[in-house]
């Protein structure tokens, strides 16, 4: 199976700010890789898909890259409806695996 | 509107089984591959099963052997029998539709509100 490691596990961030998140594949997925947020309670919603595509409906303040096995998501300025816990998923190969998350919280 | 609406969670005791079944709309649902993810309380996400366009099925080691998954196009409707159901089997269980390679690499760009499994005596 592809191991998906997300980096940091939580951080806390400000409205306005720029956050960064990473994840690292454990071998090559091209660029089959997925971005996704989800609420307390809520279902996880696509952000981005194949590295860098914004999903319909997505703000543009999201948006993803590539290098190699490494894969960022980028907000470029927090709004409070951004709180919440992000995760990424490969989609090269069956199982389809995620990263372990990554919450973003409130300084 | 694409909509996923899942259903047939419970409580269930360890080594009983349990039948989910997930209803779609919006959307042409022979045409896509769809997969059950399900979440443990606190946890992160993990897919465990998946049944192609075709019904070619694939299933996660930790429930192989245990969960058959399978999908009805005249019903719309995506089913997951869940036996020798486990403590650790306890999660909210999601229906997902895979969106094509072209349109969407795959991704996973739809997804139901879950339905809750407990496993516990």
């Amino acid at each position: 199976d592809i191991q998906m490691t997300q980096s940091p596990s939580s951080l806390s961030a400000s409205v306005g700010d720029r956050v960064t998140i990473s994840c690292r594949a454990s071998q090559t997925i091209s660029s089959y890789l997925n971005w996704y947020q989800q609420k307390p309670g809520k279902a996880p919603r696509l952000l981005i898909y194949a590295a860098s595509n914004l999903q319909s409906g997505v703000p543009s303040r999201f948006s993803g890259s590539a290098s190699g096995t490494d894969f960022t998501l980028t907000i470029s300025s927090l709004q409070p409806e951004d709180f919440a816990t992000y995760y990424c998923q490969q989609s090269y190969s069956l199982p389809r695996t995620f990263g372990q998350g990554t919450k973003v919280e409130f300084k | 509107e694409v909509q996923l609406v899942e259903s047939g969670g419970g409580l269930v005791k360890p080594g009983g089984s349990l039948g989910l079944s997930c209803v779609a709309s919006g959307f042409t649902f022979s045409n896509y591959n769809m997969n059950w993810c399900r979440q443990a309380p606190g946890k992160g996400l993990e897919c465990v099963s998946f049944i192609s366009s075709l019904s070619y099925t694939y299933y996660a080691d930790s429930v192989k052997g245990r969960f058959t998954i399978s999908r009805d196009s005249a019903k719309n409707s995506l089913y997951l029998q869940m036996n020798s159901l486990r403590a650790e089997d306890t999660a909210v269980y999601y229906c997902a539709k895979e969106g094509s390679k072209e349109g969407s690499g795959w991704s996973l760009d739809f997804w139901g509100q879950g339905t809750l499994v407990t496993v516990s005596s």
